[in-house]
């Protein structure tokens, strides 16, 4: 099993819908987890963090479910804009906490 | 505001010459990384640093080569560049280890190998 899996993509909504992807992580010693975003050729950046109680940002709302090892993304009333691929990131705390582990991403295309 | 600065941005190389990428941040994080993304694949990490003169393996360190002799730069050498090394590379910092800190990445360097 490999240490970070998400949906597969692509996934394509109209604008207006409401998009969901999950990602599992297989370390349940797992202690961070992130969503970053990555445009068409250019450098991931942080979207939001995701924290144990799930945590909201404008139109996007994380979730952590600990137990099945998993967080999920949820953006409501997609745009244009969100247009992009979405990595799920786990760390791990101790000695191995230097390293961000990267999930391969899920591609969101949002269509007029 | 600088941050996390990558050159260079694009390179050819042929197949056995060597070359090194250069990655400078001014954010005074201790932390860097090197990650490579291939296409239609997630970010494997290189080499990673925790401070000046600490550097250790990532994931895929063959064929690569890091310093980090200062706090701000964390060159990454390729030697005898290699068809399989043609990438996109990612140099990232963060301030923190764990917790929520943020990873802070350059635009990328292309490279190419023939």
């Amino acid at each position: 099993r490999k240490e970070v899996e998400q949906d597969p993509g692509p996934f394509n909504v109209p604008e207006g819908a409401t998009v969901a992807f999950n990602c599992t992580y297989s370390n349940s010693a797992s202690q961070s987890f992130f969503w970053y975003r990555q445009d068409c050729r250019k450098e991931p950046k942080l979207l939001m963090s995701v924290y144990s109680s799930g945590n909201e940002d404008g139109r996007f709302t994380a979730q952590l479910n600990r137990a099945s090892q998993y967080i999920s993304l949820l953006i409501r009333d997609s745009k244009l804009s969100d247009s992009a691929t979405y990595l799920c990131v786990v760390t791990i705390s101790g000695a191995g906490s230097y390293q961000l582990t990267f999930g391969k991403g899920t591609k969101l295309s949002v269509i007029p | 505001n600088a941050g996390v600065t990558q050159t260079p941005k694009f390179r050819i190389l042929k197949i056995g010459q060597s070359m090194t990428l250069q990655c400078a941040q001014d954010m005074n994080h201790n932390y860097m990384y090197w990650y490579r993304q291939d296409p239609g694949m997630g970010l494997k990490l290189i080499y990673y640093s925790v401070g000046a003169g600490i550097t250790d393996k990532g994931e895929v360190p063959n064929g690569y080569n890091v310093s980090r002799s200062t706090t701000e730069d964390f060159p990454l050498r390729l030697e005898l560049a290699a068809p399989s090394q043609t990438s996109v590379y990612f140099c990232a910092s963060r301030l923190t280890s764990g917790g929520t800190g943020e990873l802070f990445f350059g635009e990328g360097s292309r490279l190419t190998v023939l």
